[in-house]
């Protein structure tokens, strides 16, 4: 079964400054990935997903941007937070070539002041 | 497209009670439906999918659902509830060849 890690787990930043979050999958070759925000007692909000190395969807036109650089690895990046961008992200993983489960990491706490 | 209803925003129950969260969708294609569980500050864990055959789908910790295509629902139900079951349950459905939708969430809390 798969295994997905992200790190790091809580992050405090202020507005205006980088962000980088990593996500890296074990357990599955050419997964399906993908990048979730989850506002305070709200929904999931799909940001970005990825079919394969270097392709990348985006869902919701914001400051985030992501890239899949290896098959198993799938970052979630900013030039300058925002207030707005505070949240719980989570990163999923699912076998690309068959419908089945998305399988969920731990997720990033991400407070921006 | 698809969308996915979760008609109660929470649910308070008590121990040992059974529970039903409700899950409606609307989709023009044939669907796949899943029923996720989130305890605090954790990612989620799926609880069952339904993915063809049997509409009565089994899952981990005594979930089950079912699913009826007339109605478009897939209600997830428990017959006894624990304290350990509080948690944010999301209903998920996803046509084939393209992403989940997920639904708003329904905040299960368990009284003793």
């Amino acid at each position: 079964s798969q295994t997905i890690h992200q790190w790091p787990a809580t992050l405090v930043q202020p507005v205006g400054s980088p962000l980088s979050l990593e996500c890296t999958v074990e357990g599955t070759s050419n997964p399906n990935l993908y990048w979730y925000r989850q506002a305070a007692g709200r929904g999931l909000q799909l940001l970005f997903y990825s079919v394969g190395i270097g392709q990348i969807s985006s869902e919701v036109p914001q400051n985030l941007s992501a890239s899949r650089p290896q098959d198993r690895q799938f970052i979630l990046s900013s030039k300058k937070l925002l207030l707005s961008d505070s949240g719980f992200y989570l990163c999923a993983s699912e076998p690309g070539r068959v419908i089945d489960t998305q399988y969920f990491g731990p997720g990033t706490r991400l407070t921006v002041l | 497209a698809q969308s996915v209803t979760q008609l109660d925003s929470q649910v308070p129950v008590f121990e040992e009670a059974p529970v039903e969260l409700r899950c409606n969708y609307s989709s023009s294609v044939s669907v796949y439906l899943f029923w996720y569980v989130q305890y605090p500050n954790q990612g989620l864990q799926l609880l069952l999918k339904y993915l063809s055959g049997s509409t009565l789908v089994k899952g981990i910790n005594g979930f089950e659902a079912e699913f009826n295509k007339s109605q478009t629902s897939f209600h997830l139900r428990k017959p006894s509830v624990h304290i350990s079951d509080t948690a944010e349950y999301f209903c998920a459905v996803r046509g084939n060849g393209q992403n989940f939708v997920f639904g708003p969430g329904t905040r299960l809390s368990v009284l003793p």
